[in-house]
């Protein structure tokens, strides 16, 4: 049982490259988030989803794309980045009925220079 | 703009000692608070949570205290141990009646530091 598994761990990009996160959870949650944790910032919430096919825009979702076509993956997409997308990115689910059962992912490292 | 306000962000205790992480949040909708506890290199993980029928709740050595009408709620770690040191997170959820955003709202966090 590996709960939420995120892919890659590290990553450096140029300016202008493009890349996805994955996501993959194997515990039949129906809602999945990507968050982005910055110094001194907190989790911030970029996109996240209510079931499969399904997606909607949280509170920092500019320079980003999502897709779920699949229950127990999350992608997270930078189509051209920059470097204020230097961040730690979480991803985290829960059943819809369990309102405080957020599992995160351990995290993936991005760098853009 | 930051619905959740967390303070302060770093602490040094000693062994022992109770370490006290305050939050207030502006959204009336929130309606469930939990606190997540996290490691170096690590994701955040669920520590403690309370719904604000509830004043206070205890697990183990944590403990929330609750203000509803001051819209403040605040960690306790009593006896705190080297292990406990981490970066604390408070965070709040929206209530879902009515179709709004979900999705975690979280304090800037507290960067903890218990010495032996």
């Amino acid at each position: 049982n590996a709960g939420v598994t995120q892919t890659p761990k590290f990553r450096v990009l140029k300016t202008g490259q493009s890349m996805t996160l994955l996501c993959a959870q194997d515990m039949n949650h129906e809602y999945m988030y990507w968050y982005r944790q910055d110094p001194g910032m907190g989790l911030r919430l970029i996109h996240y989803s209510v079931g499969e096919g399904t997606t909607a825009k949280g509170e920092v979702p500019d320079g980003y794309n999502v897709s779920r076509l699949k229950k127990q993956n999350f992608l997270l997409g930078l189509e051209s980045a920059a470097p204020s997308q230097t961040s730690v990115y979480f991803c985290a689910s829960r059943f819809g009925t369990v309102r405080y059962g957020y599992t995160f992912g351990s995290g993936t490292r991005l760098t853009v220079v | 703009q930051q619905q959740v306000k967390q303070s302060p962000q770093s602490l040094i205790v000693q062994k022992g000692g109770i370490p006290i992480i305050n939050c207030a949040y502006e959204n009336t909708a929130f309606d469930y608070f939990p606190w997540y506890q996290q490691f170096p290199g690590k994701g955040p993980a669920l520590l403690i949570a309370i719904r604000p029928d509830v004043s206070e709740k205890k697990e183990g050595r944590f403990t929330i205290s609750f203000n509803k009408s001051a819209k403040q709620f605040s960690l306790h770690i009593m006896d705190s141990q080297p292990g406990d040191s981490a970066t604390y997170f408070c965070a709040a959820s929206p209530t879902l009646i009515g179709g709004g955003a979900d999705g975690l709202t979280f304090g800037k966090g507290t960067h903890l530091i218990i010495q032996p």
